[in-house]
């Protein structure tokens, strides 16, 4: 059974850098064509993606983020993170991973999201 | 950049109507387009990816079509459990979502 569970600080203040930690089970991000990425959704707004990181360790950046992003991922590819720098109240949303298993197919199993507030 | 445009963002249908929903792109992806479901409060859902393959576990009364800038969802037989946001998604180039389309009963 294929899981991932999103975890974060729930609150931080301006012009910190925001970790995120997306831990999954049922799969192996060590098999090929395996990807996981970040996406967000702030309130009442549609999702955008951030950031992924594929089976070869290979990592890839939304254009609009990219220099306050950095996408990782634990040795036993159990686990991706994600950090934001230098975040302000726009970056208020909540923080969804999410996994595609193969080229040419897109995100099949998603986390629950986890909410993230930005205010001094 | 690729765009995606929903220009429609609420349809009112009623339960039993067939509704179909409308994305578009700015630049030809083919068919690398994907519909995704949401309920309030939820997590995203994936039903449908390469415009029209439905995930497993999606039912056969949601329909995905088109390719290249044009495509639509249509949801047949209208139920209560379909009352949501439908957002389309382009995966060609990274990947970028439309604004989403809400459904609601008249």
């Amino acid at each position: 059974q294929v899981t991932l569970k999103e975890s974060g600080p729930g609150m931080l203040q301006p012009s910190k850098t925001l970790s995120l930690t997306c831990s999954f089970s049922g799969f192996s991000l060590s098999t090929s064509g395996m990807v996981v990425s970040w996406i967000r959704q702030p309130s009442g707004k549609s999702l955008e993606w951030l950031a992924a990181i594929d089976w070869d360790g290979d990592k890839y950046y939304n254009p609009s983020l990219k220099s306050r992003l950095t996408v990782s991922k634990d040795t036993s590819n159990t686990q991706v993170f994600l950090k934001i720098t230098s975040v302000d109240t726009a970056d208020t949303a909540t923080y969804y991973c999410a996994r595609r298993r193969s080229p040419g197919t897109s995100f099949d199993y998603w986390g629950q999201g986890v909410m993230v507030t930005v205010s001094s | 950049d690729i765009q995606m445009t929903q220009a429609t963002s609420f349809l009112s249908t009623s339960l039993g109507d067939h509704v179909t929903i409308n994305c578009r792109s700015n630049k030809d992806i083919n068919k690398y387009l994907a519909w995704v479901q949401q309920k309030p409060g939820k997590a995203p859902r994936m039903l449908i990816h390469f415009a029209s393959t439905l995930l497993p576990g999606v039912p056969a009364k949601l329909e995905g079509s088109g390719s290249g800038t044009d495509f639509s969802l249509t949801v047949r037989n209208m139920e209560s459990q379909d009352i949501a946001m439908y957002y389309c998604l382009q995966y060609s180039e990274q990947y970028t979502f439309g604004a989403g389309t809400k459904l609601e009963l008249k």
